[in-house]
């Protein structure tokens, strides 16, 4: 599904480099996300955003921050990363309609911090 | 916290059998969502079930919701191959909160 997508879609870095994770829809939502997969522990809310002007911490946001550049991008960043932050990284878009909040996925990013 | 807890945590059947996989969870909520997630990829959405409503139906699938038991279950009737996946739970309340999900297997 090319409604929401992400770059890169694979990232190998260092220890203490400073890294942005890309994401862009095409959908119209008005509500972005940013979660990280890791085995075992299902998905992860670091932030999210309800507009353009809205951004807020989810249950894991210390160590990243975020970007709502326009309505269709919100972009991750890891200040420094560090190697418990390898994970898989999704984007999710979604829209309030009738309360439904249906979330549609990016593809992912696989990161690793070396 | 994690709201939604789903089980098994693992489930290998054979074709053409059914799958049943639950997810409990914790606080009040306005819906619950079920994902199938295929190996490394994105998440997509299966079907919802609103908190006044008790069964519904996709197809292949049928999600119950006990809201006095605070729990949901997905069935998956006549199983495929394709149908190999994780399936995980989510649920609405002033945010989505996604269960850890079950890694379920298809046999040939």
């Amino acid at each position: 599904d090319a409604d929401v997508t992400q770059t890169p879609r694979n990232r190998i870095t260092k220890t203490g480099k400073r890294i942005m994770l890309e994401c862009s829809q095409t959908k119209g939502h008005d509500r972005m996300y940013w979660y990280r997969q890791d085995p075992g522990l299902g998905l992860r809310l670091i932030y999210y955003s309800f507009d353009v002007k809205d951004i807020n911490k989810g249950e894991i946001s210390d160590g990243y921050s975020v970007s709502r550049q326009a309505q269709a991008k919100f972009s991750l960043s890891l200040e420094s990363a560090i190697p418990n932050q390898t994970a898989l990284y999704f984007c999710a878009t979604s829209l309030l309609a009738g309360g439904r909040n249906e979330q549609f996925f990016g593809p992912g990013t696989r990161l690793t911090v070396l | 916290s994690q709201q939604g807890e789903e089980d098994p945590q693992a489930l290998s059947i054979q074709e053409g059998e059914n799958a049943t996989m639950n997810c409990s969870y914790k606080t009040s909520i306005n819906n619950l969502q079920w994902y199938r997630q295929n190996s490394g990829r994105g998440l997509v959405h299966l079907i919802l079930i609103r908190s006044n409503e008790r069964e519904k139906h996709s197809g292949r699938l049928r999600v119950t919701l006990d809201t006095s038991k605070k729990s949901s279950s997905l069935l998956i009737t006549a199983s495929r191959a394709a149908d190999t996946a994780s399936y995980f739970c989510a649920t609405l309340n002033d945010k989505i909160i996604f269960g850890k999900g079950t890694r379920l297997h298809i046999l040939p």
